[in-house]
């Protein structure tokens, strides 16, 4: 099974700011990663699959980068309603496994 | 339009055996490539990837869970069921299901909340 270690745990950013999330794998995953989000009471959204594809209607502020172990969820120019919690999940290898989450507050 | 919508029990206790409903339209199960999973996180906590199964009927079950869980469709490929037996308090979860394709899971149920307890 393919661990995903994601950090940090809780991001406080001011609206105008760079968000930067981390995940990593314990397995060579390619480029098979996913980056959802989740807004309090809400279903995740897919926001961006594999091969750092942007989902359709996804604001280009969302992007990420990686390949084989190392992967990173950007937000540029954060907006207030970009508030909730992300999480990362590989979609390599059965069991497809999410990352902890990360938190995002904004000021 | 995709949707999804799960339905459950609610409430049941230690030791019963949940079941599970996951009802969608705008798309067909019989298609090839697509697939239905299911995934669950306790109140919370994060997201655990439970079972799938795809149009030709194979199914696809997380190890850790694997003796526990059943999935399977109706034949009319407009509904996906998940039993998981002998349920404890760990198993008190928001149960989601979603479609996916090709690995992606990319529209997902409202989620029904399940609450073990005696």
């Amino acid at each position: 099974e393919t661990t995903v270690t994601q950090s940090p745990a809780s991001l406080s950013m001011a609206v105008g700011e760079k968000v930067s999330i981390s995940c990593k794998t314990s397995t060579d995953i390619d480029d098979d990663m996913n980056w959802y989000q989740q807004k309090s009471g809400e279903a995740p959204k897919l926001l961006i699959s594999e091969g750092n594809t942007l989902r359709p209607g996804v604001p280009s502020r969302f992007s990420s980068s990686g390949y084989g172990t190392d992967f990173v969820f950007t937000i540029n120019n954060v907006l207030l309603g970009d508030e909730g919690i992300y999480y990362c999940q590989q979609s390599d290898n059965v069991p497809y496994t999410f990352g902890a989450g990360t938190k995002l507050e904004l000021k | 339009q995709v949707t999804l919508k799960e339905s459950g029990p609610g409430m049941l206790q230690p030791s019963k055996t949940l079941s599970l409903t996951c009802s969608f339209s705008g798309f067909s199960l019989s298609t090839s490539g697509m697939v239905v999973s299911w995934i669950r996180q306790p109140s919370g906590k994060s997201l655990e990837w439970l079972a799938a199964i795809d149009w030709d009927g194979d199914k696809y079950y997380n190890p850790s869970l694997k003796s526990r869980l059943t999935v399977s469709k109706d034949t009319s490929n407009t509904q996906v069921f998940l039993k998981i037996t002998s349920v404890d308090i760990a198993d008190t979860a928001t149960y989601y299901c979603a479609r996916t394709i090709a690995a992606i899971s990319d529209y997902w149920g409202q989620g029904v909340m399940v609450t073990v307890s005696s």
